[in-house]
């Protein structure tokens, strides 16, 4: 069975600056999709970024970047210049291009200082 | 376009008591349908998900059952509810096949069982 692990159950940063949040999946697939999703306050889930197992290339999205480590079936989300407004609960997410099975780490709650 | 109904949004339980949380997607056919429970330090559970009318899935073995009497309607059922079972349910629905698809998630539910 597919497993998401997030060792980080809080991070903080100071505005501006760059924070990077880990995720590590365990899978026999080979092929599969990877996600990171924001959850605010308001629990509304928000598709952060995604990335493609087959792809050795880095996903970006505006300052939202992902160091993809396949072999080591690593997924880490770097947020840079952050913003007060990325303050969240993220979540990394595998989802299985076999079964459509979708599951998710336990979260890193992100704090913004100001 | 596509929205995600899911109701009630909050709900208070005595023990005991049978539980039915619904859910229905419009503007798509044949979606992916998945039931998570978010709980404190637990992060996003898988429950159910289905990939189809009369299959699915279970990932954790426990008092709650689901089922798909219609093509987009997920319906999250309990005979007889325990204080475990306390906690945020979300709804979410993918597009089959289309693993790099973003999946879309209800409102939730906040369910306390009393």
């Amino acid at each position: 069975a597919q497993t998401v692990t997030q060792s980080q159950p809080e991070m903080s940063v100071q505005e501006a600056e760059t924070v990077t949040l880990s995720c590590t999946y365990d899978t026999s697939e080979s092929d599969y999709y990877l996600f990171w999703y924001k959850q605010p306050p308001s629990r509304q889930m928000i598709l952060v970024i995604r990335q493609e197992a087959y792809k050795q290339q880095n996903a970006t999205e505006n300052r939202f970047s992902v160091n993809f480590q396949k072999a080591a079936k690593s997924f880490s989300l770097k947020i840079s210049d952050s913003q007060l407004g990325d303050a969240a609960m993220y979540f990394c997410a595998y989802r299985s291009a076999g079964t459509d099975k979708l599951i998710f780490g336990t979260g890193t709650r992100l704090q913004v200082f100001p | 376009s596509q929205t995600i109904h899911q109701w009630p949004a909050t709900l208070v339980q005595p023990v005991g008591s049978p539980l039915s949380l619904e859910c229905t997607v419009e503007g798509t056919s044949n979606p992916n349908l998945y039931w998570y429970r978010q709980a404190a330090g637990r992060g996003l559970q898988l429950l159910f998900y289905s990939v189809g009318i009369g299959q699915i899935s279970s990932e954790v073995p426990q008092n709650l059952s689901a089922s798909r009497p219609q093509d987009r309607q997920f319906i999250l059922s309990s005979k007889k509810l325990l204080l475990s079972d306390s906690g945020f349910y979300l709804c979410a629905w993918s597009t089959p096949g289309q693993g790099y698809a973003e999946a879309f998630f209800g409102q939730g539910t906040r369910l306390t069982v009393v």
